[in-house]
Order: structure tokens, then C-alpha cells, then sequence
């Protein structure tokens, strides 16, 4: 069963903050970011463990709240590189093999 | 380079003409899977192999099948194609159970006529 994003669209200026959710009906093991840009492959982000570890990379962090079953993807201060489409995968078993949603699609306007 | 490559890129076909689509990794990753990308979908798994000679249905097979006889090809078949599988399509691979980056290969853009 593929996890809900939200929202669908964001479209931001450059240098200001966006949160992307990502919710489950099911108890989940690890859930999987990755992002697409437009016209090429999607690239692997992050991955978080249950125990609501954060993580991060560069400007861009996450959190998974193991009970409420939900992750956000956190990027701070956005760039024009971080327009794309993104995707989180979730998983509830500890093969690492994600379920996607049907994506985020992020605008960084200049 | 380490990489997943797939070929062809784009094709445009007729419904009912079998085709394959090949996937190829340089990894020696264990795990391989194809994806369909279309619009307001997200990415929706068809299938997915663990190792040689072992597949398995994803969320989306009707209408497709895979192989895995060697390694590091993965080819998806579609025997006979149908509009409703006109679509964007991506192989993927990881290094095994307890990898978690999957990398992507180009995409392959079918078109049924």
C-alpha cells in the first residue's frame, strides 16, 4: 500500500523553508527519501530506522515518528538545485525494499 | 563507472508486438527491480528479484514478465503490449538485504500505439 504525501506541490522562493510529510496506515521498519529531477533518474537521499532517529544531509533533514507511523522531510534555507519531485518509500519488514508514494513536486523560484 | 544502464531509452510501439526492455548493472548488485513511473502515480513497482533465478511480484505485474539469469541483467517483457502500459520505466539495483540506496537507471520512455 503506497504512503500519502503531502502536500503535492510546494513552490517557494529561494532561501525559504519547506516540509514535506509522509504518512503510513502500517507500522513501518525504515522509510526511504529520495528526489528526481526533472527529466532524469530519482536519487537516493536519506533512510530512517524506526527509533526516530533524525538525519540529515547538507540543508536538507528528516524525522520519523515510529508511532504516528509519518515522516518529514525538512529542507532549510531551499535552493534552485532543490527543485524536483520527491519521493518517500516506506517499508515495514527490514528488506529495505520500499513501497513509493506518489511524490512531492518542489518549485525554488529565484 | 559504476551505473545501471537500460536500453532502449525511448520506444514507440504497436499494441500486441512483444518487446523486451533490457537493464544492466556493473555493481554486482544482488538485488534488481523495474518500476513504472506515470503521472500522479508516483513509482509503482512491477517486479523484483533478490538474486539470480529468484523473482517475485511487485505491486503492478499484469502484463509483464522478468528474468534473471545472470546477475546483472534484469529484462523486463512485455509479450503483449497494451496502451495502459504506455508509461516511464526504471530499473533499479541495490547490494543486497542490508543495502538500503537503490540506484536508478535512465528511464525508458514506451509508447503503445
Amino acid at each position: 500500500q503506497q504512503p500519502v504525501q503531502s502536500p503535492q506541490a510546494v513552490i517557494l522562493r529561494e532561501g525559504e523553508d519547506a516540509v514535506i510529510n509522509c504518512s503510513s496506515s502500517k507500522a513501518l521498519y525504515s522509510v526511504h527519501w529520495y528526489r528526481q529531477k526533472h527529466g532524469e533518474a530519482p536519487v537516493f537521499l536519506m533512510i530512517l530506522l524506526k527509533g526516530g532517529e533524525q538525519k540529515g544531509h547538507e540543508k536538507i533533514s528528516a524525522s520519523f515518528n515510529e508511532k504516528k507511523q509519518q515522516s518529514s522531510l525538512y529542507l532549510t534555507a531551499s535552493q534552485l538545485s532543490y527543485s524536483g519531485t520527491y519521493f518517500c518509500g516506506t517499508e515495514i519488514g527490514g528488506s529495505y525494499i520500499p513501497t513509493f508514494g506518489r511524490g512531492t513536486s518542489l518549485i525554488v523560484h529565484p | 563507472e559504476a551505473q545501471v544502464t537500460q536500453n532502449p531509452r525511448y520506444l514507440i510501439t504497436v499494441t500486441g508486438k512483444k518487446l523486451t526492455v533490457t537493464c544492466s548493472q556493473n555493481m554486482n548488485h544482488e538485488y534488481m527491480s523495474w518500476y513504472r513511473q506515470d503521472p500522479g502515480l508516483g513509482l509503482r513497482q512491477i517486479y523484483y528479484s533478490m538474486n539470480v533465478e529468484v523473482t517475485d511480484k511487485g505491486d503492478v505485474p499484469e502484463g509483464y514478465k522478468v528474468s534473471r539469469k545472470e546477475k546483472r541483467n534484469f529484462p523486463l517483457i512485455l509479450e503483449s503490449p497494451s496502451p495502459n502500459q504506455t508509461s516511464l520505466y526504471f530499473c533499479a539495483s541495490k547490494g543486497g538485504t542490508t543495502m538500503v540506496e537503490q540506484y536508478f537507471g535512465p528511464g525508458t520512455r514506451l509508447t503503445v500505439t
